[in-house]
């Protein structure tokens, strides 16, 4: 049964930064891409990046790229986020999502979500 | 960048009832096209993928149809489980997949 994990979501001084976790099990970690996407109080759903399966590629949303680093440890099952330079509107929840791969990619797996909260 | 827009934004129906959810991309997605069932205080779950494959483990009452720009989710025979958030996302821009802004199913 796939599981996913997430964690290190805090409150935090605009400007500092935090490190987000996601621990996986119940699948070959290793060979899945996977994705963050992070949701405002009340509001909808964003993407924020994604590592593809072996960790060299990285892609990442406008408004967080060269903020946010995404990576991975194969050897530990884990998806981490790393947030710099943290401003008020990334105050969140943010989850971790295994892609399936198909015809048309989707997020199959969720993490159950860590709140991050910037304040100013 | 494509947008998506879902309407309408919110949605009451009764128990029983058949109601269609639209999603419209501001260009041609083909068949790229998930859909994703929230619940207050929850993650996301996937229930339709590739605009009408209905996930493993989501009941049957789900269908999901379209292409090109216009997509609908129906549900058939609502259920109280069924009230919820439901958000569109299109995959064609892969690993950038975009959401729509949701629509809320109400009572």
């Amino acid at each position: 049964q796939v599981h996913l994990v997430d964690s290190g979501g805090g409150v935090i001084q605009s400007g500092g930064s935090l490190r987000l976790s996601c621990v996986a099990s119940g699948f070959s970690f290793r060979s899945y891409g996977l994705h963050w996407v992070r949701q405002a109080p009340g509001k909808g759903l964003q993407w924020v990046a994604f590592i593809r399966s072996g960790g060299i590629d990285t892609f990442y949303a406008d408004s967080m790229k060269g903020r946010f680093t995404i990576s991975r440890d194969d050897s530990k099952n884990t998806l981490y986020l790393q947030m710099n330079s943290l401003i008020p509107d990334d105050t969140a929840v943010y989850y971790c999502a295994k892609e399936e791969y198909s015809e048309s990619p989707s997020f199959d797996h969720w993490g159950q979500g860590t709140l991050v909260a910037v304040s100013s | 960048d494509i947008q998506m827009t879902q309407s309408p934004s919110s949605l009451s129906a009764s128990v029983g009832d058949r109601v269609t959810l639209a999603c419209r991309a501001s260009q041609n997605i083909h068949t790229s096209l998930n859909w994703y069932q929230q619940k207050p205080g929850k993650a996301p779950s996937l229930l339709i993928y590739a605009a009408s494959h209905l996930q493993s483990g989501v009941p049957s009452r789900f269908s999901g149809s379209g292409s090109g720009t216009d997509f609908t989710l129906t549900i058939t025979n609502l259920q109280t489980e069924d009230f919820a958030i439901y958000y569109c996302q299109q995959s064609q821009t892969a690993p950038r997949m975009t959401f729509g802004q949701g629509t809320r199913l109400e009572i």
